[in-house]
């Protein structure tokens, strides 16, 4: 059983669009996040969500929202995708309620690749 | 600011034992990861230092100096299979992860 697993692996798309990235865990954790490596390879903390409640948002375009209708689950929506954005996107969750405090769990990533 | 400092790429021989140092500067310190991450796959989980001195695990150790903001990962009896980027990362004093940029390890036979 796939403990993090995300949907798109692959996704390519044209400058404008809209897209969407679905991640769930099966591990009962408390703490799911969304992180992005860019080509130098840098993981970026994008967003964190506790029991479905958001409690770290950095600095992202608007144009990022995630959405977790449960803690099992946590989906990031990308509207007027820009050429920027390209990169592996990463979800991950965590056990911990009052910030990070163990070990993580990443799902395969998402290719995103904006033409 | 936070920082985390590590070589972009190290090369080392099949067999032999290599030692990728980790820097760090951060507000505050609350244990330290290092991950391994084949390239086009996803990090998984080698260590966690939380007190100085060195935790080994199989062919892997990692070490750490607080006082110094220091630390490394130890690889023994190198495998081509150890050709990965490894990363360190930090939990500072707020328990936000902050993450190195990885080092780029390069096993030749």
């Amino acid at each position: 059983d796939t403990a993090v697993s995300q949907t798109p692996k692959y996704l390519v798309t044209q400058m404008g669009n809209d897209k969407s990235i679905k991640c769930e865990q099966n591990l009962g954790h408390d703490t799911m996040y969304w992180y992005k490596q860019d080509s130098k390879k840098f993981l970026k903390i994008m967003f964190s969500y506790n029991n479905k409640e958001l409690i770290i948002n950095e600095t992202v375009p608007n144009r990022f929202s995630p959405k977790s209708p449960d803690k099992a689950h946590l989906n990031l929506h990308i509207n007027s995708l820009e050429l920027g954005d390209s990169a592996v996107y990463f979800c991950a969750s965590s056990q911990g309620t009052s910030g990070f405090t163990g070990e993580l769990f990443f799902g395969e990533g998402s290719r995103l690749t904006v033409l | 600011g936070q920082n985390i400092d590590q070589p972009t790429e190290m090369t080392a021989t099949e067999g032999a034992i290599v030692q990728i140092n980790c820097t760090y500067q951060t507000s505050g310190f609350n244990g330290l990861f290092w991950y391994q991450q084949h390239a086009g796959e996803a990090p998984t989980f080698l260590s966690y230092n939380v007190l100085d001195g060195l935790e080994e695990k199989g062919r892997f150790s990692s070490f750490l100096s607080r006082s110094k903001g220091y630390s490394y990962l130890l690889l023994k009896e190198l495998q081509m299979k150890d050709s990965a980027s490894y990363l360190c990362a930090v939990i500072d004093s707020n328990y936000q992860l902050i993450w190195g940029a990885g080092t780029k390890l390069i096993i030749k036979p």
